[in-house]
């Protein structure tokens, strides 16, 4: 099965709302998580990514959070521009991994003007 | 540009004849990954090297499919006698790691499209 996957297939926001993104993974071991954004035609793009001793890390416009004890993340991006539109994957990346990203399914996010 | 580069970006076969991409990736970093990408899913880990040194190919599809990075710069996967479920993005990443841990990002080339016949 997945170890890690998105709530929901695609995302419609209009310009200028915040966008939320929300993944799950099923190991509670896992230590490590990387948010990747990817546009048409180009490979995944490292956007941010938290370890399990912190809960927030905020970035440029995002701010993913991490609840360990139901094993959630999200993504937010503030005030979204139409160059936000993408593919958007969480991918779990921890040590018993060796730190290679397993990737779930994506979000496609939708920015309408 | 100095992003990692995969050639060719494109590629059409017939299903049983043997291809070969090739990925350049980003001056002086160590590692570096495949991956294989099929339609509305994330990326499949394939196998990654660090500098010559291929350290994981248990992900590899098949025994039909290799890769090599004769040199630790460029590197190489072939696929063997192609099938039709072999058609996918093949994606390749670079990272400038040099010790064990989460401390170096990925940076992923734009990948090779492969359609078998």
């Amino acid at each position: 099965g997945e170890s890690v996957g998105l709530h929901l297939p695609t995302l419609s926001v209009q310009e200028g709302d915040n966008s939320i993104i929300n993944c799950a993974y099923s190991n509670s071991a896992s230590d490590y998580f990387i948010w990747y954004k990817q546009e048409s035609g180009k490979g995944p793009q490292f956007i941010i990514d938290i370890r399990s001793n912190m809960d927030k890390r905020q970035g440029q416009r995002v701010t993913v959070l991490l609840n360990k004890t139901v094993k959630h993340l999200s993504l937010q991006i503030a005030a979204t521009q139409p160059g936000d539109s993408a593919v958007y994957f969480c991918a779990d990346a921890s040590s018993g991994g060796s730190y290679i990203p397993t990737f779930g399914r994506g979000t496609s996010l939708i920015v309408h003007p | 540009d100095t992003g990692v580069s995969q050639n060719p970006r494109h590629k059409i076969t017939k299903r049983g004849q043997n291809v070969t991409f090739r990925c350049d990736p980003i001056s002086e970093h160590n590692r570096l990954y495949w991956y294989r990408q099929t339609l509305g899913q994330g990326p499949e880990f394939l196998t990654y090297f660090q500098n010559e040194a291929q350290l994981e190919k248990s992900r590899l599809l098949s025994d039909r499919f290799s890769a090599e990075r004769p040199k630790g710069s460029f590197s190489t996967l072939e696929i063997q006698r192609t099938e039709q479920g072999d058609s996918a993005m093949y994606l390749c990443a670079s990272s400038p790691r040099k010790e064990r841990g989460p401390t170096d990002t990925q940076y992923f080339g734009p990948g090779t499209r492969l359609t078998v016949l």
